[in-house]
């Protein structure tokens, strides 16, 4: 399956941490996204890449989080000094965007589910 | 700004009957819109997509959508459920004009079909 994949796929952590997720999306996608989602809310744009180039950031997204994407591969999505209002889970998806195209779906990994305690 | 409702959180149907789920959304222009479906412990699919043409698009697992642009709403459909069709329904809308990047979502519907 060359899918998209998340990586931890839950993780525990101590209020005041440094957490890293890593997402591989589809190998000849272009676009990669983050959202973060909690339960009984549907996914909530944070971050998105197309390339290596990080187009746009939600005002959701504190200076406490950053992500990267430094060979226009895989991305990381860092989130420091975590606080229990981090608890979620953290989607990555990634699409095939082709010249000014914006009709495409997007394919979603399993997500990351992080805990902060 | 780009927003969708869903209004219900739950819908329930019998195996073998019809299933509509509701979707309707606000965008500035000619919107991007799609319907996902996540099963428990797995990611999202995609399931189907309007971007132009016909209002009745066609998609997966035999759902379809009817866009209509008069009522902002792209509700989903089938004509006949499946017990394997229970499942957490999410509706996109994405807003060409302003924003190709970003997809707003709806905060789900959980479908279930009882045999």
């Amino acid at each position: 399956d060359t899918g998209v994949s998340q990586d931890p796929r839950h993780k525990i952590t101590k209020r005041g941490q440094n957490v890293t997720f890593r997402c591989d999306p589809i190998s000849e996608h272009n676009r990669l996204y983050w959202y973060r989602q909690t339960l009984g809310q549907g996914p909530e744009f944070l971050t998105y890449f197309q390339n290596e180039a990080q187009l746009e950031k939600s005002r959701l997204l504190s200076d406490r989080f950053s992500a990267e994407r430094p060979k226009g591969s895989f991305s990381t999505l860092e989130i420091q000094r975590t606080e229990q209002g981090d608890s979620a889970m953290y989607l990555c998806a990634s699409s095939l965007v082709i010249g000014t195209q914006g009709g495409y779906e997007q394919y979603f990994g399993p997500g990351t589910r992080l805990t902060v305690t | 700004a780009q927003s969708v409702a869903q209004p219900e959180d739950q819908v329930n149907v019998a195996e073998g009957n019809p299933l509509t789920v509701k979707c309707t959304y606000s965008v500035s222009g000619n919107p991007y819109l799609f319907w996902y479906v996540q099963y428990p412990n797995r990611g999202l699919q995609f399931l189907l997509k309007y971007i132009t043409g016909d209002n009745l698009v066609k998609g997966s697992y035999g759902f379809e959508a009817e866009f209509n642009k008069s009522q902002t709403s792209f509700h989903l459909k089938k004509p006949s459920a499946l017990v394997s069709d229970s499942a957490l329904y999410f509706c996109a809308v994405r807003d060409p004009g302003t924003n190709a990047g970003k997809s707003t979502f709806g905060d789900g519907t959980t479908l279930t079909v009882k045999p």
